[in-house]
């Protein structure tokens, strides 16, 4: 199984600031990362796919690169909405697995 | 507007069984593949079964394999998990969730709780 580890754990920040969260897998997963947020008591929302692809109605302050191991979520301008946790998810191998998560909260 | 609601949660001994539901509408409901994904309280998302579009291809968890058993009705746009022999490690919120290529889990449901608890 492909483990996947996020960092910073978690994330202070104030609004406005760009926020820059890490994404590293145990072995490589080509392109096959996606990236979700979830606020508290809500289901998940997808972000990004494909690790630089944006979801539906996923603002442009949101980015993702990478590929191989090493991948980047950007959120260029923090807006109050987007204090949250962040997971990453590989869809490279069976099964499919997310990454523990970074919180990101207000400083 | 793609809309999934799950149903069938709630608080059951271990050993016991339950039967989720998920309704699906607003979108071809037999098109897609669809998953079940939890999350235990405060902890973080696990993946837990893939059924494809047809129901001919279906994939668990190690840490679920042999106890649940997914399925679907394309005729009723309808996503089930029944899970037997629960175990405490359990409980969680499940959510159904559509999938984009598999498992990029694009729209997902408001969850159901399931406890497992004596």
């Amino acid at each position: 199984e492909i483990v996947l580890t996020q960092s910073p754990a978690t994330l202070s920040l104030s609004p406005g600031e760009r926020a820059t969260l890490s994404c590293r897998a145990s072995q490589s997963v080509s392109s096959y990362l996606a990236w979700y947020q979830q606020k508290p008591g809500q289901a998940p929302r997808l972000l990004i796919y494909d690790a630089s692809n944006r979801a539906t109605g996923i603002p442009a302050r949101f980015s993702g690169s990478g590929s191989g191991t090493d991948f980047t979520l950007t959120i260029s301008s923090l807006e109050p909405e987007d204090f949250a946790v962040y997971y990453c998810q590989q869809r490279s191998n069976w099964p499919p697995t997310f990454g523990p998560g970074t919180k990101v909260d207000i400083k | 507007e793609v809309q999934l609601v799950e149903s069938g949660g709630g608080l059951v001994q271990p050993g016991g069984s339950l039967r989720l539901s998920c309704a699906a509408s607003g979108f071809t409901f037999s098109s897609y593949s669809m998953n079940w994904v939890r999350q235990a309280p405060g902890k973080g998302l696990e993946w837990v079964s893939y059924i494809s579009s047809s129901s001919s291809t279906i994939y668990y968890a190690d840490s679920v394999k042999g106890r649940f058993t997914i399925s679907r009705d394309n005729a009723k746009n309808s996503l089930y998990l029944q899970m037997n022999s629960l175990r405490d490690e359990d409980t969680a919120v499940y959510y159904c969730a559509r999938g984009f290529f598999a498992t990029v889990f694009d729209y997902w449901g408001q969850g159901t709780l399931v406890t497992v608890s004596s």
